[in-house]
């Protein structure tokens, strides 16, 4: 079973847009995280969930919005697609407070708006 | 706060050569430091990390690293370079909380045969 499962793998959509990925969790985890990773590989946070409460919004502009309906799941939704939203974007899981767990990180889903 | 610094976007070994990934941390507490490797088109791995006790960390893959608390560095090494090595390198720090990650901006290793 894969611990950090996003969906889907890859978008391909038009400027203007709407799209949303999919994360879910199998690990048991409080906190969950949105990553984007840019062309040149930086990983920046976007978001942090501790369940199911927002405790990391970093700025990113109100197109994107993080949704998580229980601890397990955390959804990103985009707005009005730009060029420059396009990205890798990673969903990742921690144990949370108390550390020093980890990040477990999905597979990506690759984002690309033409 | 914390972050990392990691020195050399890319770095190239011959096969069957040291290698060796720089990072410095910046932290204000006693920090939890990791590294993770990332393959081309897959998400990021776990290949170590730092939590306080021994401060020679052994990882997977062969893949080792030594928090120094004197040089504020947390550099990964390996004996001997694979091919299978070439991937992107990222060194990360925590704080206390724990839920709260700050990735360096990455190294590419490239393994030459």
């Amino acid at each position: 079973d894969t611990a950090v499962s996003q969906t889907p793998k890859y978008l391909v959509t038009q400027m203007g847009n709407d799209k949303s990925i999919k994360c879910e969790q199998n690990l048991g985890h409080d906190t969950m995280y949105w990553y984007k990773q840019d062309s040149k590989k930086f990983l920046k946070i976007m978001f942090s969930y501790n369940n199911k409460e927002l405790i990391i919004n970093e700025t990113v502009p109100n197109r994107f919005s993080p949704k998580s309906p229980d601890k397990a799941h955390l959804n990103l939704h985009i707005n009005s697609l730009e060029l420059g939203d396009s990205a890798v974007y990673f969903c990742a899981s921690s144990r949370g407070q108390g550390g020093p767990g980890e990040l477990f990180f999905g597979e990506g889903s690759r984002l690309t708006v033409l | 706060a914390q972050s990392v610094t990691q020195l050399g976007s890319h770095v190239s070994v011959s096969e069957g050569a040291l290698v060796l990934l720089r990072c410095n941390y910046s932290s204000s507490v006693p920090p939890y430091l990791f590294w993770y490797v990332q393959y081309p088109n897959q998400g990021l791995q776990l290949l170590l990390k730092y939590t306080s006790a021994a401060t020679l960390v052994k990882g997977i893959n062969g893949f080792e690293a030594e928090f120094k608390k004197s040089e504020t560095s947390f550099h990964l090494t390996k004996p001997s370079a694979h091919m299978s090595d070439a991937a992107e390198y990222f060194c990360a720090v925590s704080g206390p909380t724990g839920n709260q990650f700050y990735f360096g901006t990455g190294t590419s290793l490239t393994v030459i045969p």
